[in-house]
């Protein structure tokens, strides 16, 4: 069974840098075809994706965000991570990690706000 | 970036009754190995997204076979044969296949 959780702070102050974990079951990120998306969902709006991470370590960014963004992983903690630089209060979400497979992980909201 | 639109952008529907969900795309999903790469997706109320369809017309595991998916190239559609109380929430189209990979803006559905 595929699992995948969000995690990170609820609230971060404006220009910070956020880091969000995802933390994942039944699946190796090391098997090709593999791979876990980060996405987001402002408070009523529509989902909007952010990065994916692919099993041979290909990185892909949202052109729109790419220069704050970094994915990673922690292959041996069975983990994603995604930083986000220069937080700003339009960055308030629910950020969301999935499977690419179409699994999604439980999100979490993230307030951004002084 | 590939545009996903969807139409209607909410529904409501009479228990028992069929309803039907448009996804158009700006661009072909076509993908070098044939397959349209476009998913469909239910966000229930307080809960994440879960997979409905994949691949344009499989069905997750799980999903009840009231649900149905069709079309090809830039023209997709989500058929509920009949709508069940459970099937209030946001229905939303995906598309994979390039990055940035895209959603549609959703389709609300409730029951009338």
């Amino acid at each position: 069974q595929i699992t995948l959780r969000a995690s990170g702070p609820a609230l971060v102050k404006p220009t910070q840098t956020l880091t969000l974990t995802c933390t994942f079951s039944g699946f190796s990120l090391n098997t090709p075809g593999a791979g876990v998306n980060w996405i987001r969902q402002p408070p009523g709006k529509a989902l909007e994706w952010l990065a994916l991470l692919y099993w041979d370590d290909d990185k892909r960014y949202n052109p729109s965000l790419k220069s704050r963004l970094t994915i990673t992983r922690d292959t041996s903690e069975n983990q994603v991570v995604l930083t986000m630089t220069d937080m700003d209060p339009v960055d308030t979400a629910t950020y969301y990690c999935q499977h690419r497979a179409g699994y999604w992980g439980q999100g979490t909201l993230v307030t951004v706000s002084s | 970036d590939i545009v996903l639109t969807q139409s209607p952008l909410s529904l409501s529907v009479t228990l028992g009754e069929p309803a039907s969900i448009s996804c158009r795309s700006s661009q072909s999903l076509v993908h070098r190995n044939g397959y349209n790469s476009l998913d469909w997706y239910l966000q229930k109320p307080g809960q994440s997204p879960q997979l409905l369809i994949y691949l344009v017309s499989n069905r997750a595991s799980g999903v009840p076979d009231r649900f149905s998916g069709s079309g090809s190239g830039t023209d997709f559609t989500l058929t509920i044969t009949r709508v069940e109380a459970e099937d209030v929430g946001v229905y939303f189209c995906m598309q994979s296949l390039q990055t940035p990979i895209t959603f549609g803006p959703g389709t609300r559905l409730e029951i009338k």
